[in-house]
């Protein structure tokens, strides 16, 4: 099983910063196959990006991904109010998802 | 559009089997795989499983021996069958549709690109 392994646990930045998570895997994993989410409090997951790279339908353009093989990340250019969440990285191998521990974005 | 609703009962009692529906509206059941996944208070989220359209079954390997799930595509939806329940199966429980996107030419990109709103399940007697 490939285990995800996200950094840093939380994240303290002002509105304006530069975020940058981190997604590390056990093992390479494909990158179509990478997705990161959004979960605020009281909400259901939202697919940011797909691809490792490939921003979903709605999301701004300040939300990007990037990387291969065993290192991933997503990057906010510029936070806003609306982004201070958790994010999840996910990927998909072998017949099964696995998801990381989560990223907390929180206001500094 | 797509949207998809959990329900099941809130409270179940140790050692018992949970069980949860997830029922599809605005398309079809069909063709897809489906996914459950949850979230216990304040942690992270754990894919429990998937089903596709016509029954086939992956499970996560650390639930195996107490998952099932079965489809019902008359009626558009899928269960969870959870049996043998312990406190530490209290959570927000999802549904969650697994979508095969657009070829790049090597793969196809795969994610989850709808989710139901999410049940909370109690174990508790």
């Amino acid at each position: 099983e490939i285990v995800l392994t996200q950094s840093p646990g939380t994240l303290s930045l002002s509105p304006g910063e530069r975020a940058t998570l981190s997604c590390r895997a056990s093992q390479s994993v494909i990158s179509s196959y990478l997705a990161w989410y959004q979960q605020k409090p009281g909400q259901t997951p939202r697919l940011l990006i797909y691809g490792a790279s490939r921003r979903a339908t709605g999301i701004p353009d300040r939300f990007s991904g990037s990387g291969s093989g065993t290192d991933f990340t997503l990057t906010i250019s510029r936070l806003e109010a609306d982004d201070f969440a958790v994010y999840y990285c996910q990927q998909y191998g072998n017949s099964r998802w696995t998801f990381g521990q989560g990223t907390k974005v929180e206001i500094q | 559009q797509v949207q998809l609703q959990e329900s099941g009962p809130g409270l179940v009692k140790p050692s018992e089997t949970l069980s949860l529906t997830c029922t599809v509206s605005g398309g079809s059941i069909n063709s897809y795989y489906w996914s459950w996944i949850r979230q216990p208070a304040g942690k992270g989220l754990e894919w429990i499983g998937r089903i596709y359209s016509s029954g086939g079954t992956n499970y996560n390997p650390s639930l195996k021996s107490r998952v099932t799930m079965s489809v019902d595509s008359s009626k558009n939806q899928f269960s969870l069958k959870l049996s043998s329940v312990t406190a530490a199966d209290t959570a927000v429980y999802y549904c969650a549709r697994d979508f095969r996107g657009d070829y790049n030419g090597y793969y196809y990109y795969y994610y989850m690109d709808v989710w139901g709103k999410g049940t909370t399940v109690t174990v508790s007697s």
